[in-house]
């Protein structure tokens, strides 16, 4: 069965980076592309972008430009996703996302800032 | 950019009930429309895509009809589970989405 499983929670000073991996099983790695979906504490929820795994395109949400970064790693059927600059607001579970004609979500994981 | 809102913000019912639930769009987005279940500390979990196509394994009390902006989920008989928070996803410009604010469902 389809599983993406994401890395742990993670605690960061503003300015810094944090880098959250998504390793997916179950399918072969290219036929899906992967999204990321945020939700800050008590909020909803928020689409930051997609990576094609097939050809690496992206597609990233216009708030997020410039300190974003999606990757994918086909050896490790992995897919990372990187946030620069972090700030206080930044703050919440970040999910990886399988959304084409299947569903499928990682468990998230959490992106504390905090000075 | 396409902008989704729901209504109500909150819906307080009581089991065996029904619910409906609304979500306008800012502009049309055909039927690519899905609807999401989240409960507190587990990810969405796809209820509703293309308007009104129950994802697998989703009972038949859940019901998703509209096109264009107008979009509603109906739970036809509220069960325990049931208390979610829902919300819509537009895919007309997939990979782009875009979630509406969510519904929260709660026991009256």
């Amino acid at each position: 069965q389809v599983q993406l499983v994401q890395s742990g929670a993670e605690v960061k000073k503003p300015g810094a980076s944090v880098k959250v991996s998504c390793k997916a099983s179950g399918y072969s790695f290219n036929t899906y592309g992967i999204s990321w979906v945020r939700q800050a504490p008590g909020q909803g929820l928020e689409w930051m972008g997609w990576i094609s795994v097939y050809n690496g395109d992206t597609n990233y949400a216009q708030k997020f430009q410039g300190r974003l970064t999606m990757t994918t790693e086909t050896s490790t059927t992995t897919a990372y996703m990187e946030l620069r600059s972090l700030r206080a607001d930044d703050t919440a579970i970040y999910y990886c996302a399988i959304c084409e004609g299947v569903d499928h979500w990682g468990q998230g994981s959490l992106v504390t800032v905090s000075s | 950019e396409i902008v989704l809102t729901q209504s109500p913000v909150t819906l307080s019912l009581s089991p065996g009930e029904r619910a409906t639930l609304s979500c306008r769009a800012t502009q049309s987005v055909d039927t690519y429309l899905a609807w999401y279940q989240q409960k507190p500390g587990q990810a969405p979990r796809l209820l509703i895509y293309d308007a009104s196509n129950r994802a697998t394994g989703i009972p038949a009390r859940f019901s998703g009809s509209g096109s264009g902006t107008d979009f509603t989920l109906t739970i036809s008989s509220l069960e325990p589970e049931d208390f979610a928070v829902y919300y819509c996803q537009q895919r007309i410009n997939w990979p782009i989405f875009t979630f509406g604010p969510g519904t929260k469902v709660d026991i009256k």
